[in-house]
């Protein structure tokens, strides 16, 4: 069975601090990884990972692919209390663009 | 462009009652999703279309019913409400390659 698994599940940093967050999977036929963000609403989405050692970077935000390993990391410098949230990892499983969730994992940024 | 819409944003329903939520999108995706968010969960797939009058089984369909008539719409139906259906439900829709974009979502009870 496909699974996708994130940890920590919650995680409470104060501002300035570095966070990395972690994505494992276990998929038959991967095509590509995302990475959402999401607030109260809707996730927001921030990045697609297709290759492996590619980093892919957005301001404080960046990520990385391991399709060895199977797993990807998110990085966050400089965490500000607007990166508070639930990142949600995902996978591309080739089922007609079907996305296989994790958990998410909460993140907290403290004054 | 709107993106992604949904109808209603909130929704009381007594258990037996049915109700269709309403999703559209205006980016010419060719396919759309139902997914249900609850607490400890992530996200969790119900039901998708890869085109005009098409659907699919996602993983978690019971209890639910789908149409998609129009390429920019996709009902979520359900016929007899149970309080196991309190969630909030968000659509999505993307092109075969690349992410999907999320409506706001709705937040459905069942007493």
């Amino acid at each position: 069975e496909d699974k996708v698994v994130q940890s920590p599940l919650s995680l409470v940093v104060h501002e300035g601090d570095t966070v990395t967050l972690n994505c494992s999977y276990e998929v038959t036929n991967f095509r590509s990884l995302l990475w959402y963000k999401q607030e109260k609403k809707a996730p927001t989405f921030l990045f697609m990972l297709t290759s492996s050692g590619i980093e892919k970077k957005s301001g404080r935000l960046s990520s990385i692919l391991d399709k060895k390993e199977l797993f990807s990391i998110l990085n966050i410098t400089a965490t500000q209390t607007g990166d508070s949230a639930i990142y949600l990892c995902a996978v591309d499983g080739g089922s007609q663009g079907n996305l296989i969730f994790g958990k998410g994992t909460k993140l907290s940024v403290k004054p | 462009n709107a993106g992604v819409t949904q109808t209603p944003k909130f929704r009381v329903l007594k258990t037996g009652q049915s109700m269709t939520l309403l999703c559209a999108q205006d980016m010419n995706h060719e396919y759309m999703y139902w997914y249900r968010q609850d607490p400890g969960m992530g996200l969790r797939l119900i039901h998708y279309s890869v085109g005009e009058g098409t659907t699919a089984k996602g993983e978690v369909p019971d209890g639910y019913n789908v149409s998609r008539l129009k390429k920019q719409n996709f009902l979520l139906g359900l016929e007899s409400a149970a309080p196991s259906q309190t969630s909030v439900y968000f659509c999505a829709s993307s092109y075969r390659v690349g992410p999907q974009a999320f409506g706001p979502g709705t937040r459905l009870t069942v007493t």
